[in-house]
């Protein structure tokens, strides 16, 4: 069945230094969405990608879509304090009418001021 | 456009009693999802419902059940409560499969 694997679990980075978190499916998927939840609340949708080799940003935000469409990264730049939480991605894929939507098992995000 | 709900937001339950999870998506969407969620483990898929209709099951014992009403209301039960089904329940709700989730605040259940 469709896997997700999301690495690193957990990254502690000094306020403004950059951070990435990376995505990679065993099947190539329909499209693939970026979640993320602060503490103590629920995921929140950020954004989705759904062409080979897309790359979307908001402010300080890149997400890409790799070539195969199999993985995906989201990159902060510059980060904030206001960052600090967990990143899921969700890979959207499977065949005939129905898709099927798979978590990653998210990135803790940790930002020391 | 009022968000994703449910009910109750806390719940504490003993070993072997059995709960009853409530989620009214947002007006227009027909999907509803449920995850499971607890620290290390990320967002478990426990199952889609799509117009009444479960759609996509995750590996969950049959203790977890759920159904969707015809206003694409969704409720999740589970019976026979064992110490770990202490987690977060999300709901998520979606206009079909393939669009993005928009979730609920969860219903923290505490099973003693």
């Amino acid at each position: 069945g469709q896997q997700v694997m999301q690495i690193p679990q957990y990254q502690h980075v000094q306020e403004g230094e950059d951070f990435t978190t990376y995505c990679n499916s065993s099947t190539t998927l329909s499209n693939i969405q970026w979640y993320k939840q602060r503490p103590g609340g629920h995921p929140v949708f950020l954004i989705q990608l759904v062409k080979s080799g897309e790359v979307k940003k908001q402010k300080r935000l890149t997400f890409q879509f790799g070539e195969a469409k199999k993985n995906s990264s989201l990159h902060i730049t510059a980060t904030q304090t206001t960052d600090v939480g967990t990143y899921f991605c969700a890979g959207v894929g499977g065949s005939g009418g129905y898709q099927k939507v798979t978590f990653g098992i998210g990135t803790k995000l940790q930002v020391i001021p | 456009k009022a968000g994703v709900t449910q009910t109750p937001r806390y719940l504490i339950k003993t070993r072997g009693q059995q709960v009853t999870l409530s989620c009214s998506p947002i007006s227009g969407h027909r999907s509803v999802s449920w995850y499971q969620q607890t620290p290390g483990q990320g967002l478990q898929f426990l199952f889609e419902y799509f117009s009444e209709t479960q759609r996509n099951k995750g590996n969950f014992p049959g203790r977890f059940s759920g159904r969707q009403f015809s206003n694409s209301r969704s409720e999740m039960n589970v019976s026979t409560l064992e110490l770990g089904d202490s987690a977060l329940y999300l709901c998520a709700s979606s206009s079909n499969s393939i669009k993005e989730q928009y979730f609920g605040p969860g219903t923290r259940l505490t099973v003693t």
